[in-house]
């Protein structure tokens, strides 16, 4: 079945970088992009960025825009995110999903979600 | 702030039928097609919705959707104790070069 495998927990510093990691199965990996999602504790989703499965072109948002670097390796069916210069408020649970190759449709399916604390 | 809106809360007795609301505005919701997310208590979202009003194989029937210009709305009929969670629209907006937003969640109650 389609299934998305994300890294475990981490806790970092203020300052520090975190890379999350995706691993993909069930499906034709280049056929569709990845999308990342996080949610601060007790808040909403919020969309953070979307790469294209051939990693020729990616997105993300303005308030992550130069601290996020979204790639993803071919050859062994997994996208990363990478978060640098991390403060407390970026503590949340961050989630993967498989989106169309614009990065414009649904998510489907997420995976479990990957907790990074920020703290001192 | 969300660039989608949803009402904080709804809530209805087992077998009544919920109605969740999400206003956005032209760059979203009325340029694009919606979808809507389940997320249950302590697990990820699940695709509940996808382009406005169809359902994923797997999602019972008594989950429906619509849009109508700016705005879409999401119902649960025959509601259950299971359907308990928080319910989230999106769409992608075309201003700014192009993003995915989400609504603010709803939080339905089975009383």
């Amino acid at each position: 079945q389609v299934q998305l495998m994300q890294s475990g927990s981490e806790v970092k510093k203020p300052g520090a970088s975190v890379k999350v990691s995706c691993k993909a199965s069930g499906y034709k990996f280049t056929n569709f992009g990845i999308s990342w999602v996080r949610q601060a504790p007790g808040q909403g989703l919020e969309w953070m960025g979307w790469i294209a499965p051939d990693n020729t072109y990616r997105k993300s948002s303005q308030k992550v825009q130069g601290r996020l670097t979204v790639t993803s390796d071919t050859l062994t069916n997994t996208a990363y995110m990478e978060l640098r210069s991390l403060r407390s408020d970026d503590t949340a649970v961050y989630f993967c999903a498989r989106t169309g190759v614009t990065g414009e449709d649904w998510f489907d399916p997420w995976g479990q979600g990957t907790l990074v604390t920020v703290s001192s | 702030q969300s660039v989608l809106t949803q009402p904080p809360s709804a809530s209805a007795t087992p077998g009544q039928r919920v109605t969740i609301s999400c206003a956005g505005s032209r760059s979203n919701i009325g340029s694009n097609p919606v979808n809507w997310y389940q997320q249950l208590p302590g697990a990820a979202p699940k695709l509940l919705i996808y382009s406005n009003h169809q359902r994923p194989s797997g999602v019972h029937d008594r989950f429906s959707a619509s849009k109508l210009g700016t705005s879409a709305s999401l119902a649960i009929s025959e509601l259950q104790s299971e359907d308990e969670a928080d319910y989230y629209c999106a769409a992608w907006d075309d201003s700014l070069g192009g993003f995915y937003v989400f609504g603010s969640g709803t939080t339905v109650t089975v009383l």
